[in-house]
């Protein structure tokens, strides 16, 4: 079965500092990895995929398979990012519409 | 395009009752899935509906059911509620049913108490 941790319920950071939102996941496979943001009264969305390999808003996350994390980074935090943050997972194949998501992370990034 | 609609908002129901909630899938979707999220936890995966077949179950019981209609719109019913129902039911739409991830559009969501 497949797992996904975030350690951090509630992540605080100033205006231009730099933000990483932890994310680890158990799984034998091969997983998809995405991570989705809900900001305040919005409903959830995808912020990106790790197979896309892109960077959105100026977040960007890396699959690191040796230390099953997807942790997601951006350099220079913006008060519109404070939003919540869930991690998630597809386990292929078959499995793909399936998402495994994490417990999420509060992100509020002060003025 | 609405996007993912989901009805009703809110929803109050007693122990024991039976609930439906109901979605309909962004303009041009074909496959439903359901979420439930309880409070302070992460979406859990309850099933998948494609073609009108439930094509993938998560980790529920049978007193967890759903329907999807030749418009592809969806129905999660519950039978037999528990306090620990009470939840943010949430649908997502996304287009197909493959081996390759396809994006899903969640709907807003409704809350149910149970009492």
């Amino acid at each position: 079965a497949q797992r996904v941790t975030q350690p951090e319920k509630l992540l605080s950071v100033f205006k231009g500092a730099p933000v990483e939102l932890k994310c680890n996941y158990s799984y034998s496979g091969s997983p998809e990895l995405f991570w989705y943001v809900q900001y305040s009264r919005q409903r959830l969305q995808l912020l990106l995929r790790h197979i896309s390999r892109e960077s959105i808003k100026g977040f960007t996350a890396d699959l690191n398979k040796g230390e099953t994390s997807f942790h997601l980074k951006k350099p220079f935090a913006q008060e519109e990012d404070s939003a919540m943050y869930y991690c998630a997972l597809s386990a292929g194949g078959t499995s793909y519409g399936k998402l495994t998501f994490g417990q999420g992370t509060i992100l509020t990034v002060h003025p | 395009d609405a996007g993912v609609t989901q009805s009703p908002t809110h929803l109050i129901k007693t122990r024991g009752q039976q609930v439906t909630l109901r979605c309909s899938p962004k303009s041009g979707h074909d496959t439903v899935s359901w979420y439930q999220q309880a409070l302070g936890q992460g979406p859990q995966f309850i099933f998948q509906y494609y073609e009108e077949e439930e094509r993938q179950r998560g980790n529920f019981p049978d007193r967890f059911s759903g329907h999807q209609f030749p418009n592809y719109s969806s129905e999660l019913n519950v039978n037999a509620l528990l306090l620990g129902d009470s939840a943010l039911y949430l649908c997502a739409s996304s287009l197909g049913y493959s081996l390759t991830y396809n994006e899903q559009f969640f709907g807003p969501g409704t809350r149910l108490t149970v009492l």
